[in-house]
């Protein structure tokens, strides 16, 4: 069946370096989705990309959608430690009215002051 | 404000015994899901409910059970057949092709 898998599965940077994680689907996407989970929190909504190459950005955070539509990654520049938690793709399992994904194992990130 | 109520947030359990899990949200959201989260891993789909009396399984269905009554509600049992119930379980819920708006999850420990 389908599967979005992603790596690295755990991070530690200092604060002020940069944090990327990558995400591949073994199928082609019509879309990615980007979540991130506080530590004993729920996941919450960061983005999603729909095109072809699309990149896009939030403050300190970049988005990329490969041209394939098969794979994507989160970049963060110059890490805080408010960017502690894990990040989780999701790609949407066909096509379908209705917003029903298969998720990411994540990255979890922990950055040190 | 709107959003999901999941309760409770805690819950503890013997083995052997049922449990129910509530999901309530006020988004109007036609669709509804439950996903289960264990450590290290990511979010696995147990139910979907698209409408009101119709549901489907998800990927890891067995030793789950669902109910879509109420287009607010979506509660979700997890029966003695379930062999490692203990988990962090997740409702989220959407409207089309929006994305998925989570409830704080409710923490069951089967012991």
């Amino acid at each position: 069946g389908q599967q979005v898998m992603q790596i690295p599965q755990y991070q530690h940077v200092q604060e002020g370096e940069d944090f990327t994680t990558y995400c591949n689907s073994s199928t082609t996407l019509s879309n990615i989705q980007w979540y991130k989970q506080r530590p004993g929190g729920h996941p919450v909504f960061l983005i999603q990309l729909v095109k072809s190459g699309e990149v896009k950005k939030q403050k300190r955070l970049t988005f990329q959608f490969g041209e394939a539509k098969k794979n994507s990654s989160l970049h963060i520049t110059a890490t805080q430690t408010t960017d502690v938690g894990t990040y989780f793709c999701a790609g949407p399992e066909g096509p379908g009215g209705y917003n029903k994904l298969i998720f990411g194992a994540g990255t979890r990130l922990a950055v040190h002051p | 404000d709107g959003g999901i109520t999941q309760s409770p947030k805690y819950l503890f359990r013997k083995e052997g015994q049922n449990v129910t899990l509530s999901c309530e949200q006020n988004l109007n959201h036609d669709a509804m899901y439950w996903y289960r989260q264990d450590p290290g891993q990511g979010l696995r789909l147990i139910y979907y409910s698209q409408i009101v009396n119709d549901f489907q399984k998800g990927d890891i269905a067995e030793g789950y059970s669902v109910s879509r009554e109420k287009k607010e509600s979506f509660p979700l049992t997890v029966t003695s057949a379930q062999k490692n119930p203990t988990a962090f379980y997740l409702c989220a819920s959407s409207i089309g092709l929006s994305p998925l708006h989570f409830g704080n999850g409710t923490r069951l420990t089967v012991t």
